[in-house]
């Protein structure tokens, strides 16, 4: 399976602000996604990142709150904008390699909104 | 709407014992089926996935599916301490996409 990392690996961040959180694959890879885990919660998908082009995004979630890049095939962002308290949660990107049905999760990004 | 059911427990078994771990689905089209563990405070950890009806075995860890019935289960053989984490049951439709639907987990307490 990839290596995944993310940046940052926990944040705590003030109302109102923006963060960008980063993933990385040590490989290329067919597809990211973007997923939620909400306090106590299970995960949610938020949107899958196509690279060269917009991302697609799940019922719920918007661009304006949740852009993301994916430059190209090791790499994206999601940019969690204008937060309140109610996005205290775990951010974490998944990839699917391939000729696999399998996803695989990176180590996640913890964050706190005040 | 598309779901995955689980029990959330927790759901308390003695070391060495079985400890049995459900989930039903509501997409009768669903091709793929992935059990994840996921300990407190860490990310979400592949330890199998099915897509034929029956059984696959991979070391302590049984799955079973029953299409059917829009069953899958993980049966951990064995049970030790260490297994005590969060079990997420996770579907992939039988749309083209590689959505993955995700339970709400079942926690596992193994008593030493």
């Amino acid at each position: 399976s990839a290596v995944i990392s993310q940046k940052p690996s926990r944040d705590i961040c003030q109302r109102g602000t923006s963060l960008t959180i980063q993933c990385q694959v040590d490989s290329q890879v067919t597809m990211m996604f973007w997923y939620r885990q909400q306090p106590g919660q299970s995960l949610t998908l938020i949107a899958t990142a196509n690279q060269g082009s917009e991302a697609t995004y799940e019922s719920g979630f918007v661009i304006d709150k949740f852009p993301i890049s994916r430059p190209n095939l090791t790499f994206s962002t999601l940019t969690v904008s204008n937060m309140s308290p109610e996005d205290s949660s775990i951010y974490l990107c998944s990839v699917l390699t391939g000729g696999q049905e399998t996803q695989y999760f990176g180590p996640g990004t913890r964050l706190l909104v005040l | 709407q598309k779901e995955v059911e689980q029990n959330s427990g927790p759901l308390s078994v003695p070391e060495g014992a079985i400890a049995s771990l459900n989930c039903t689905y509501s997409d009768r089209g669903s091709q793929s089926f992935f059990w994840y563990r996921q300990y407190s405070g860490k990310s979400p950890e592949l330890i199998m996935f099915i897509y034929s009806n029956g059984d696959k075995e991979d070391g302590r860890f049984t799955a079973q599916l029953n299409k059917a019935s829009q069953y899958v289960s993980l049966l951990i053989r064995d049970s030790q301490p260490s297994d005590s984490a969060t079990y997420l049951c996770a579907v992939k439709g039988g749309d083209s996409s590689y959505k993955l639907i995700f339970g709400s987990g079942t926690r596992l307490l193994v008593r030493p």
